[in-house]
């Protein structure tokens, strides 16, 4: 059974602070990951994606993937309210169905 | 990436009654799911939605309950029938655009079951 893993949280940091997410993943033949955030009483959103070891940074988001350690971590770098949300990592089930595995999510509470 | 919408936005149904949502994407695209996602938990895939033929359906989720059609690459409805307070849901509609494995999400239908 392929599994994603999260610390479902609350995750708590002071505004201006780095919050770092992480995910781990019980499949070694996984080669893409995905970040969400999900905002309260709306849909997913797409905010990054890692297809290779190291690090991808989109502004204030840096994804790590390190591969050999089976785990992904999402970078928030000076936190805002804003950012205040469950960010949900997935990867997929397979290389054939473009199915995606979820993780439970972890809330992330920034505080002004 | 995509834009997506669904219809509706929420209901509220009788025990016993059936709900079609529909799922419409501005652009083709290569698959389509559907997921639900109840009060604080995850996602939880329902089906892949496949154009011309029968949905896939995952462990624990059967045709009869949830009836999904594909009739094109850019709109899917999804049927749940004989609907019970078990059913209250939100359910998502999501698509893959390209030849990664990027979803991108529906703003979702939320289902209440009296």
């Amino acid at each position: 059974q392929k599994e994603v893993e999260q610390n479902s949280g609350p995750l708590s940091v002071p505004e201006g602070a780095i919050a770092s997410l992480n995910c781990t993943y019980s499949d070694r033949g996984s080669q893409s990951f995905f970040w969400y955030r999900q905002y309260s009483g709306k849909s997913p959103e797409l905010i990054m994606f890692i297809y290779s070891n190291g690090d991808k940074e989109d502004g204030r988001f840096t994804a790590q993937l390190n591969k050999a350690s089976q785990y992904v971590s999402l970078l928030i770098r000076d936190s805002q309210p804003s950012d205040s949300a469950t960010y949900l990592c997935a990867a997929p089930y397979s290389s054939n169905t473009g199915k995606l595995i979820f993780g439970q999510g972890t809330t992330l509470q920034v505080k002004p | 990436s995509a834009v997506i919408s669904q219809k509706p936005s929420r209901d509220i149904c009788q025990r016993g009654t059936s709900l079609t949502i529909q799922c419409q994407v501005d652009s083709q695209v290569t698959m389509m799911f559907w997921y639900r996602q109840q009060p604080g938990q995850s996602l939880t895939l329902i089906a892949t939605a496949n154009q011309g033929s029968e949905a896939t359906y995952e462990s624990g989720f059967v045709i009869d309950k949830f009836p999904i059609s594909r009739p094109n690459l850019t709109f899917s409805t999804l049927t749940v029938s004989n609907m019970s307070p078990e059913d209250s849901s939100i359910y998502l509609c999501s698509a893959r655009t390209g030849g990664m494995y990027e979803q991108y999400f529906g703003p979702g239908t939320r289902l209440t079951v009296t």
